[in-house]
């Protein structure tokens, strides 16, 4: 199985500020045939199932703000929200869809200082 | 509107069973995927079970294999998850999702709650 590891557990940023959540996968998720990979994460607000933001590491979903950001590569991915606003706070997870079985990283809890 | 609905929460006695449903809106429900995730209080995400389109091949996590069974009625834009033998640590909120091998996971229910207790 691919473990997926989320840092830090939790963060707290201040309104406007970045916030920067890292993803590191035990093997890469990079499909050579089509040099994707195969990466994707989600925002989840309290209450709420998780919601589609990026995928293929770095493609916003459709309708996602452009404060959302995605990058990296193989093993070593971050999310990036450029200025955070308050309706950010939320958990995010990273999720592999490389190969069975899908696995998710543990979350990162992202909050207002 | 792009929807799935999940039914069937609830709770049961340690060695019961349950046998959830998640019902399809808004999409053409017969040619994807449809998987099950469950969320367990204050924990992460973690993927149950999946069903192919056609109801051909489904797989399963090793925590719940020879337990529970996906099936699906594309007549009925409906999958169930039949969960037997239930245990303490199967108490989640159960999503199912789509699954496009192009994005994840683009559109989840609302979840169950499953709570197994005495």
């Amino acid at each position: 199985d691919i473990v997926m590891t989320q840092s830090p557990d939790s963060l707290a940023v201040s309104l406007g500020e970045r916030a920067t959540i890292n993803c590191k996968s035990s093997q890469s998720v990079l499909y050579s045939s089509n040099n994707k990979n195969y990466l994707a994460w989600y925002q989840q607000k309290p209450g709420q199932p998780p919601k589609l933001l990026i995928y293929w590491a770095s493609t916003r979903e459709s309708g996602v703000p452009d404060r959302f950001s995605g990058s990296g590569s193989g093993t070593d991915f971050t999310l990036t929200i450029s200025s955070l606003q308050a309706e950010d706070v939320a958990v995010y997870h990273c999720h592999q869809y490389y190969s069975s079985p899908l696995t998710f990283g543990g979350g990162t809890k992202v909050e207002i200082k | 509107e792009v929807q799935l609905v999940e039914s069937g929460g609830g709770l049961v006695q340690p060695g019961g069973s349950l046998r959830l449903s998640c019902e399809a809106s808004g999409f053409t429900f017969s040619t994807y995927y449809i998987h099950w995730v469950r969320q367990a209080p204050g924990k992460g995400l973690v993927w149950v079970s999946r069903i192919k389109s056609d109801g051909s091949s489904t797989n399963y996590a090793d925590s719940v294999k020879g337990r529970f069974t996906i099936s699906r009625d594309n007549a009925m834009n409906t999958v169930y998850l039949q969960m037997n033998s239930l245990r303490a640590e199967d108490t989640a909120v159960y999503y199912c999702a789509s699954f496009d091998f192009w994005s994840g996971y683009a559109v989840w229910g609302q979840g169950t709650t499953v709570t197994v207790s005495s």
